[in-house]
């Protein structure tokens, strides 16, 4: 199984502030990369997939880059909504994959 | 519009089958680019793939749980079943399908805590 590592676990920012998630995979998963946010209590919504192409109806803000292995989320300037929890997710191969989650959190 | 909703016990006891079902609508499940997957996430936890399945047919389950798992689709009731045999505490989580796109699932349903206890 491809193995999703992101880091940091958590972090804290302000709104207005600028913010990087990295993901990591244990292998070669090419574009086959996807980004998630997670709201309490909400389901997962897509944000980016296929490395950086952005979802329906997500805020231009948003903006992600990678290949192969390497992987970032921006968040370009923080607002209030965009506090949550993302996920990475590789669909290079079965099993699917996502990674251990990045708390993004109000400083 | 795409809507999918997931159905089915919130408890059960240990070592009990577990029988969920995912309504949809919005979308056909007959091709071969279609699919449902379903994705459990334990309290507090991360998110975990289990099984998908093609509207041609071709399911792919976790190799961690292909043993336990079952997905089957009824297309004349846009339905898609997970069934997950001999259930353990562990397994308690709430249960998400999705439908999936170029590998990426675009559309999720509200999700359905299971509580598996004794």
């Amino acid at each position: 199984d491809i193995q999703m590592t992101q880091s940091p676990s958590s972090v804290s920012a302000s709104v207005g502030d600028r913010v990087t998630i990295t993901c990591r995979a244990s292998q070669d998963v090419r574009h086959w990369l996807a980004w998630y946010q997670q709201k309490p209590g909400e389901a997962p919504k897509l944000l980016i997939y296929a490395t950086s192409m952005l979802h329906s109806g997500v805020p231009s803000r948003f903006s992600a880059s990678g290949s192969g292995t390497d992987f970032t989320l921006t968040i370009s300037s923080l607002q209030p909504e965009d506090f949550a929890t993302y996920y990475c997710q590789h669909a290079a191969a079965y099993p699917y994959t996502f990674g251990q989650g990045t708390k993004l959190e109000i400083k | 519009q795409i809507t999918l909703k997931e159905s089915g016990p919130t408890l059960v006891k240990p070592t009990q089958t577990l029988t969920l079902t995912c309504t949809f609508s919005g979308f056909a499940l007959t091709t071969t680019e279609v699919a449902v997957g379903w994705i459990r996430q334990p309290p507090g936890r991360a998110l975990e793939w289990l099984a998908l399945i093609y509207g041609a047919g071709e399911i792919h389950y976790s190799p961690s749980l292909q043993n336990r798992l079952i997905i089957t689709k009824d297309t004349s009731k846009n339905q898609v079943v997970l069934t997950m045999t001999n259930v353990d505490p562990v397994d308690t989580a709430t249960y998400y399908c999705a439908h999936r796109h170029l590998g990426y699932f675009d559309y999720w349903g509200q999700g359905i805590l299971l509580t598996v206890s004794s």
